[in-house]
């Protein structure tokens, strides 16, 4: 079946480093691929998303590209602030008929100090 | 505005209770998930609902039903409740296109169930 992997955490840098989460993929057909955020205490939010291959998503300094060739959607920010610090959740997305199955990766913790 | 709302926040119940989270949505979608989010984050799809009807079922045990008033609710009653119960349920929601669905799900902001 479908299935994702993402980076373990956690992942503790500081203020304004450069951040990257890999994340790949295992699916038949072309899944969409998504970035979810998890801020403490709280309910997922969609933090960026892409369709198709070569499609980049982007959102609140954050990007991913959907790189079909390494099955990857790895997400990058060039600064983080303290503010970033929640759980990533890469995920894909099973078309259905009348609904789409989202298939998560184990979610990565990030820690931003200032 | 609460796009998808979740009702009760927190839930802390014995082993063998009935419980039950509800579930609703404002967005006007057509169809309804549940997931679990465990101990160590790791979120899995139980069910989907589209129009009222069960879509998605994920060999989840018989104790755990859903049930679809309308298009904009989809609540959750477990039966006989176990340790391993305890998880965070998360609720959400996405519009249909026509044939497909749209690939977005929007999510509430879950209910902690604590299982003594």
């Amino acid at each position: 079946g479908n299935s994702v992997t993402q980076m373990e955490g956690p992942v503790t840098l500081s203020e304004e480093a450069f951040l990257t989460i890999n994340c790949t993929y295992t699916a038949t057909g072309y899944p969409s691929l998504f970035w979810y955020v998890q801020y403490p205490g709280e309910g997922l939010q969609l933090l960026l998303k892409a369709t198709k291959a070569d499609d980049k998503g982007s959102n609140k300094g954050f990007e991913a590209t959907y790189r079909k060739e390494t099955t990857s959607f790895h997400l990058e920010k060039g600064s983080v602030q303290v503010s970033d610090s929640a759980v990533y959740f890469c995920a894909l997305s099973e078309r259905k008929e009348y609904g789409n199955k989202l298939v998560f990766g184990a979610g990565t913790i990030l820690r931003v100090k200032s | 505005d609460t796009a998808v709302s979740q009702t009760p926040k927190y839930l802390v119940t014995q082993m063998g209770n009935d419980k039950s989270i509800k579930c609703e949505q404002n967005l006007g979608h057509d169809t309804m998930y549940w997931y679990k989010q465990d101990s160590k984050k790791f979120l899995k799809i139980m069910f989907s609902y589209n129009n009222k009807e069960l879509i998605i079922n994920e060999t989840v045990p018989n104790r755990f039903s859903p049930k679809s008033p309308d298009k904009a609710h989809l609540n959750l009653h477990i039966n006989s409740l176990e340790l391993g119960d305890s998880a965070v349920y998360f609720c959400a929601s996405s519009p249909t296109q026509g044939a497909l669905s749209y690939n977005e799900q929007f999510f509430g902001p879950g209910t902690r169930l604590t299982v003594l």
